[in-house]
């Protein structure tokens, strides 16, 4: 299986703020990964997928880059909806696989 | 506007089977698969796989194979996952979620089933 990990696992920060999120991959996925926000309680929402690809209705301040093992997930300037927790997934290979999450909080 | 409603929460004895339910509206079911995922008390997620409606054919991860089972009713687009021989640590909530044929992402979820697994 592919393990994916992200860093950093929990990340404060505050209104305005530039946020980078970073998911490697164990194996080169190419650019099949995809990014999800998750609000506590709540099913996650598509972000990103094929790394780059803003999913339609997303705000413009998230972007996504990276291909092979590396990605990246920026939010240009954070707002008070944004604080969840971020996951990755490759989709790959199967099993299809997340990374642990990154908890994005209030600083 | 696409949604995708889940049964309700179960609460079951170790080594029994739990089967939830997920309805379809507002697209064309057999146009898209329906993937599975679960997400333990606190924890990640974890992908157990995908059956497209269409087809029939699915996808288990190795880890639920031989305990896990997707199916579908078309005439009522409802998409099924049936996991048998229950154990504590699958107390979790299980979400359906749609993707593309092809493109494997998960763009529309059910609002999450829990399922306590508890003697």
């Amino acid at each position: 299986d592919i393990q994916m990990t992200q860093s950093p696992s929990t990340l404060s920060a505050s209104v305005g703020d530039r946020v980078t999120i970073t998911c490697r991959a164990s194996q080169s996925i190419s650019s099949w990964l995809a990014w999800y926000q998750q609000k506590r309680g709540k099913a996650p929402k598509l972000l990103i997928y094929r790394a780059s690809t803003l999913e339609s209705g997303v705000p413009s301040r998230f972007s996504g880059s990276g291909s092979g093992t590396e990605f990246t997930l920026t939010i240009s300037s954070l707002q008070p909806d944004d604080f969840a927790t971020y996951y990755c997934q490759q989709y790959n290979s199967y099993p299809f696989t997340f990374g642990p999450g990154t908890k994005v909080d209030i600083k | 506007q696409v949604q995708l409603v889940q049964s309700g929460a179960e609460v079951k004895k170790p080594g029994a089977s739990v089967k939830v339910s997920c309805k379809a509206s507002g697209y064309t079911f057999t146009a898209y698969n329906i993937h599975w995922v679960r997400q333990a008390p606190g924890q990640g997620l974890e992908w157990m796989g995908w059956i497209n409606p269409n087809s029939g054919g699915t996808n288990y991860a190795q880890k639920f194979q031989g305990r896990v089972t997707m199916t579908w009713d078309t005439s009522i687009s409802t998409a099924y996952m049936e996991l048998s021989r229950l154990r504590s640590d699958d107390t979790a909530v299980y979400y359906c979620a749609r993707s593309e044929i092809v493109l494997m992402v998960h763009d529309y979820w059910g609002q999450g089933t829990l399922v306590t697994v508890s003697s």
